[in-house]
C-alpha cells in the first residue's frame, strides 16, 4: 500500500507551546520509530514502538517529550512546552518486525519540519 | 556502544567519476550496516544493507559497499557518477539485539560536478 505518511509536513510553533506530530506507518508494520534530525546533533533515535508499547525510549531527550502508539498503527509524538532547540525535522520509520536476521528494512517517512520561534 | 563516523561532511565528484563515500565503524558485536540516501526534502531511502552475509554488497541505483572486518569499514562506491546522485548520504548501524533502532553517522553532502 501507501508508504509512511507524516502529518503536518511543517509546523511553526512558538516558544512554549504544545505540539503533536503524526505517523501513519505501512499498514500491518508492526514496529515504529521516531528519529529527529537536526543541525546541531544529526540524524538521533527517539523512540521505539513494537505494536502498542514502547520498550525503547532512550532516545528521548527530556520529559517534555512523549509519545504513544494506539491500534498498533498511528502514532503521536508529543512536544510540550516547545523549546527553540526542539526545531528539527522528526522523522518516523516502520518496518515489518524487527528481530533476529534477515534484517526488516526500515521505512522513511519524509518527516515534519518543526520550528519554534 | 556502537557508532559510525563518516570522513567528509561535503565531497565534489565530476560526473562520470568515481564516487567514494566513507564510513568506519565501531562496534563490539558483528554489526548490521546500513547506508541511507537522503534527497532534498524527502526521507531516507535506504541503498543497501551488510548483515552478515556477502562482504560486497550491491544496492540501488549502481551503488555498493564493502565490508572489511580488519579496517573496520564499510565505505560506499559507484563507478561512475550521475548528476542525480547529488543528494545526502548516511552510514549506519543497527542495535542488532532486537529492536533494530539505527545509529546514524554526521552524513557526507554529494555534489556531482556537471
Amino acid at each position: 500500500g501507501a508508504g509512511v505518511s507524516q502529518s503536518p509536513s511543517n509546523k511553526v510553533t512558538e516558544k512554549g507551546k504544545d505540539v503533536e506530530l503524526r505517523c501513519d506507518p505501512i499498514s500491518g508494520h508492526t514496529a515504529l520509530y521516531w528519529y529527529r534530525q537536526s543541525l546541531g546533533q544529526g540524524l538521533e533515535f527517539l523512540i521505539y514502538f513494537q505494536g502498542n508499547s514502547a520498550p525503547d525510549k532512550s532516545g528521548l531527550p527530556s520529559d517534555r517529550f512523549s509519545a504513544e502508539r494506539t491500534g498498533g498503527s498511528v502514532s503521536t509524538l508529543t512536544i510540550q512546552r516547545t523549546q527553540q532547540e526542539d526545531s528539527a525535522v522528526y522523522l518516523c520509520a516502520s518496518s515489518s518486525s524487527p528481530g533476529p536476521p534477515p534484517y526488516n528494512e526500515q521505512f522513511f517517512g519524509p518527516g515534519t519540519r518543526l520550528t519554534v520561534l | 556502544a556502537q557508532s559510525v563516523t563518516q570522513l567528509g561532511s561535503h565531497v565534489s565528484v565530476s560526473e562520470g567519476a568515481l564516487v567514494l563515500l566513507r564510513c568506519n565503524y565501531s562496534s563490539s558485536v558483528p554489526p548490521y550496516l546500513f547506508w541511507y540516501v537522503q534527497y532534498p526534502n524527502q526521507g531516507l531511502q535506504l541503498l543497501l544493507k551488510y548483515t552478515s552475509a556477502a562482504t560486497l554488497v550491491k544496492g540501488i541505483n549502481g551503488f555498493e559497499a564493502e565490508f572489511k572486518k580488519s579496517e573496520t569499514s564499510f565505505h560506499l562506491t559507484k563507478p561512475s557518477a550521475h548528476m542525480s546522485d547529488a543528494a545526502e548520504y548516511f552510514c549506519a548501524v543497527s542495535d542488532n539485539f532486537g529492536n533494530e533502532k539505527l545509529t546514524f553517522g554526521t552524513g557526507t553532502r554529494l555534489t556531482i560536478i556537471p
